[in-house]
């Protein structure tokens, strides 16, 4: 039961660079999230995507590109990585809407020096 | 204006004793779920407890309660007879409803430490 897995789980990348994250969930959930955590701001949501092929920003997209051609994956791409994309990223998901829970990743730290 | 808030940045506790963090809450949506994550020093975060607008009594789960006061919009937790494991960071969060999109809006979390 591997759940809900991201890769890689710590980055390091220089500014400009093109850098991918992964998420994989082996539940069939149909919604996937991305949020990212920087201190003061708790967590705060880039891209979700309710099904395959279904997409759309949430709070903080600038800069984030996803796609979602499985049901079970959902990668975040920083086309052009910038210092204040340094932050630690979080996949979620769950099955349903209004479901009451979401269940997360263990989360990517990236670096962008 | 900030959907979640969560104004004790840091708190202390006793082991054993109970414990209350605050979580107040800002929408205009009639429905709409209210959510507890801790997340420890190892990062991940941990789902703890679940609050439905429309639920009429207050959310448990084992030695977690939601103090839901909807006139107020305040969604508390708390935990009783802490444990040293309870030290960790809080987070209360919403979803609301009308959006459809099922994300949630995070507080920026009040770091709990149990002293033994």
């Amino acid at each position: 039961d591997a759940g809900i897995t991201q890769s890689p789980r710590y980055k390091i990348t220089e500014t400009g660079r093109q850098v991918t994250l992964m998420c994989h969930q082996t539940w069939s959930h149909s919604y996937m999230f991305w949020y990212r955590q920087d201190l003061g701001h708790g967590l705060r949501l880039i891209y979700y995507s309710a099904a395959a092929d279904i997409t759309d920003k949430g709070e903080v997209p600038d800069g984030y590109v996803v796609s979602r051609s499985k049901t079970e994956n959902f990668p975040l791409t920083l086309e052009s990585a910038t210092r204040s994309q340094t932050s630690v990223y979080f996949c979620a998901s769950c099955p349903a809407l209004l479901y009451n829970e979401q269940f997360f990743g263990p989360g990517t730290r990236l670096t962008v020096l | 204006a900030q959907k979640i808030t969560q104004t004790q940045p840091g708190m202390f506790v006793q082991e054993k004793e109970a414990v209350t963090l605050d979580c107040t809450y800002d929408t205009s949506d009639p429905s709409y779920g209210l959510f507890w994550y801790k997340q420890p020093s190892s990062g991940e975060m941990i789902f703890l407890i679940y609050q439905g607008s429309y639920d009429q009594q207050n959310a448990t789960e084992g030695r977690y309660s939601l103090n839901f006061q909807k006139a107020r919009k305040s969604a508390n937790l708390v935990i009783s007879a802490s444990q040293l494991g309870d030290s960790a960071m809080y987070f209360c969060a919403m979803r609301e409803d009308k959006t459809g999109a099922n994300n949630l809006f995070f507080g920026t979390g009040t770091r709990l430490t149990v002293i033994p």
